[in-house]
């Protein structure tokens, strides 16, 4: 079992509905939970991080958390076509909250006018 | 200001050549990480330094690789004795303080590998 799961996708929207982004990890005691976006050819970007659980908006980003079922998820709003791109999980290794992240392989997210 | 630069940005190599990979993280920041992308995948980590700590190695794939980091600032990672397999994106990032937390890390644009 990867450490780190995401499906690969693509999963495709249409422009202005809601995309949900998924991600389940296996290190129980895992701290803190990031995703990044990548478009292609780029390098990673943050878009939101979450340590506790329940959800946490930042414009029409949402992150939720629910470490008792080990999952991650990513909900993005008015989905624009500049959505497009790979979106990554990442968790931190280990019961402390610092150290090296473990991503996820990425999904692909398509936002089609 | 600027952010965190490699070099080169591509790199073709033939098998069995050793290469160097370049990585200036962002002034101040104490923690660099370097990672691996293979078509399609997600990162890979290789190894993370994180100020005068010995250096978290458990991601490096084979004793072909090695990296270290000089006065906490500019790192360089060795890939000895290449094989196709190394072919990838190797990506370098940097944070302000140690992994995790509300430590972000930010990516430079990467170097492109290709071993023929």
């Amino acid at each position: 079992q990867k450490e780190v799961e995401q499906n690969s996708g693509p999963l495709s929207v249409p422009e202005g509905a809601i995309a949900s982004l998924n991600c389940t990890y296996s290190d129980r005691v895992s701290q803190s939970f990031f995703w990044y976006r990548q478009y292609s050819g780029k390098s990673p970007e943050l878009i939101m991080s979450i340590y506790s659980n329940g959800d946490k908006e930042d414009g029409r980003f949402t992150a939720q958390l629910n470490k008792a079922s080990q999952y991650v998820s990513l909900l993005i709003r008015d989905s624009q076509p500049s959505d497009s791109a790979t979106y990554l999980c990442a968790v931190t290794h280990g019961s402390s909250n610092t150290g090296k992240l473990i991503f996820g392989q990425g999904t692909t997210l398509q936002v089609k006018p | 200001g600027a952010g965190v630069s490699q070099s080169p940005s591509n790199k073709v190599t033939e098998k069995g050549k050793d290469v160097e990979l370049r990585c200036d993280p962002i002034s101040g920041h104490t923690a660099l990480y370097w990672y691996r992308q293979s078509l399609g995948q997600g990162l890979e980590f290789l190894i993370y330094f994180q100020g005068n700590s010995a250096p978290d190695k458990s991601g490096l794939p084979s004793d072909r690789f090695s990296a270290e980091r000089t006065g906490g600032s500019v790192s360089t990672l060795t890939i000895q004795r290449t094989q196709q397999e190394d072919s990838a994106v190797y990506l370098c990032a940097s944070s302000l303080g140690p992994a995790g937390g509300d430590n972000e890390q930010f990516f430079g644009p990467g170097t492109r590998l290709t071993v023929l």
